[in-house]
């Protein structure tokens, strides 16, 4: 069975910074790209990045661009958003997906449960 | 503002045939990439029931259905359930931003 489970979900002021955890097991992690997708308060979904799997390429949206980093590490099967200079408006439920890839590549056909970031003061 | 526009609310009785659709542009539906449509429950994870314009996840009833044409997608769901009660949003790649945008979703109300 495909599982996703974040973590390091918390409440932090502005400015501060957060390191969010996804543990992937059910599948070989290593050859799937991943995504990080956010909602925030009463408002849709937002995606935000994008790590690939086999060529490791990164992408992230213009919101959190210079501010977050994603990274991987195929050998704990596991996702990582390093998130910095936090703002109020970040505030969100944070989700990460496995992407079916190929023809399909964009089609996030897993999901974690999610992990709620605050920023608040 | 969401690069994928969706209505934001759709209303269909138990039985009847309800579409949502999503409209976007020539540098992300128009660029000829897939559009994906998920199911989310407030409270769970969101659920892949459309890939690739047209088609349905293992699991996924055939109540589903996903089109495409030029610069617009639609989901379309027949025979109403009071479990079908949820929001759905449509995704793509989008080229001019180099990655992916989601629509504002739709909220389906079941009668």
């Amino acid at each position: 069975e495909v599982k996703l489970v974040e973590s390091g979900g918390d409440l932090v002021q502005p400015g501060g910074s957060l390191r969010l955890s996804c543990e992937a097991s059910g599948f070989t992690f290593a050859t799937y790209s991943l995504h990080w997708v956010r909602q925030a308060p009463g408002k849709g979904l937002e995606w935000i990045s994008y790590v690939g799997g086999p060529t490791g390429t990164i992408r992230y949206s213009e919101t959190v661009e210079g501010r977050f980093t994603v990274s991987r590490d195929n050998s704990q099967k596991s996702l990582f958003l390093q998130m910095d200079s936090l703002r109020v408006e970040d505030t969100a439920v944070y989700y990460c997906a496995r992407d079916m890839g190929g023809f399909q590549r964009g089609a996030l056909d897993s999901w974690g449960q999610g992990t709620l970031v605050t920023v608040s003061p | 503002q969401s690069v994928l526009t969706q209505p934001p609310s759709v209303s269909g009785a138990p039985g009847q045939r309800v579409t949502i659709s999503c409209t976007g542009d020539n540098s992300n539906i128009g660029a000829d990439y897939g559009v994906h449509w998920y199911q989310h429950l407030p409270g769970a994870a969101p659920k892949l029931v459309i890939y690739t314009n047209t088609n349905r996840p293992s699991g996924v009833p055939d109540r589903f259905s996903g089109s495409k044409s030029g610069t617009s997608a639609s989901l379309a769901i027949t025979g109403l359930q009071a479990d079908d009660e949820a929001d759905y949003f449509c995704q793509a790649y989008d080229t001019s931003l180099g990655g992916w945008v989601f629509g504002g979703g739709t909220k389906l109300t079941v009668l």
